[in-house]
């Protein structure tokens, strides 16, 4: 089955600095990749996405890479603000005779200092 | 408000004792699942239903049932509950049944502890 690796699991930053989170995959079949905000107390919120026939998304503050030959994909957020500061996951999904399993990543804990 | 909830929203039990989740969601989505949340571990989705009547198994179903007889709510349901299900639950629902698929939404979470 898909293995999605996330790294790091825990990212300090200043506010107004870059943030960098990246995930690799294993299964080359993966066509969609979500990233999700979760705040304290909260269910994910999906924040951006973007599929296998598209290489770079962006939404304002926001944007994400992919790299299907390498197989690995990152979640880039510039201007860092402390409401940023929350956990991040990255999945990957591949469809299955119709089915949708998705499979997340550990998640990433940013912390942006004021 | 469009929106998944979830009841209750934190709940303590014994091993054994059959409980239920309830999940409902008022945005008319065909697609809805449960995940569980552990710490280091990330989400793992435990069964999902493409439609009313149709339902399958995710990654982690052993110890879990569901049912979906009506388009707008998806219980979880423990029939015994062990401490391995001591977890965060997280419901979710999609708009879309079919590939390609759209934006999860998800509920506000469902604290369990089995003792």
């Amino acid at each position: 089955g898909e293995n999605v690796e996330q790294h790091p699991s825990t990212l300090s930053v200043q506010e107004g600095d870059s943030a960098v989170i990246k995930c690799t995959y294993s299964d080359s079949a993966s066509n969609y990749f979500p990233w999700y905000k979760q705040e304290l107390g909260k269910g994910p919120q999906l924040i951006i996405d973007i599929r296998s026939n598209v290489g770079e998304k962006k939404d304002q503050r926001i944007a994400v890479t992919l790299n299907k030959t390498a197989k690995h994909f990152s979640l880039h957020i510039t201007e860092t603000q402390p409401e940023d500061s929350a956990v991040y996951f990255c999945a990957a999904s591949i469809e299955a005779g119709g089915s949708y399993i998705p499979t997340f990543g550990r998640g990433t804990s940013l912390i942006v200092h004021p | 408000e469009a929106q998944v909830t979830q009841n209750p929203r934190y709940l303590i039990t014994v091993t054994g004792k059959k409980l239920t989740v309830t999940c409902s969601q008022n945005m008319n989505h065909e697609y809805m699942s449960w995940y569980r949340q552990d710490p280091g571990l990330g989400l793992r989705q435990i069964y999902y239903s493409m439609n009313v009547e149709v339902t399958d198994k995710g990654d982690v179903p052993e110890g879990y049932k569901v049912s979906r007889k009506e388009k707008r709510n998806f219980p979880l349901i423990l029939e015994s509950p062990s401490p391995n299900q001591t977890s965060l639950y997280f419901c979710a629902s999609s708009p879309e049944g079919q590939l390609p698929l759209y934006e999860q939404y998800f509920g506000p979470g469902t604290r369990l502890t089995v003792t």
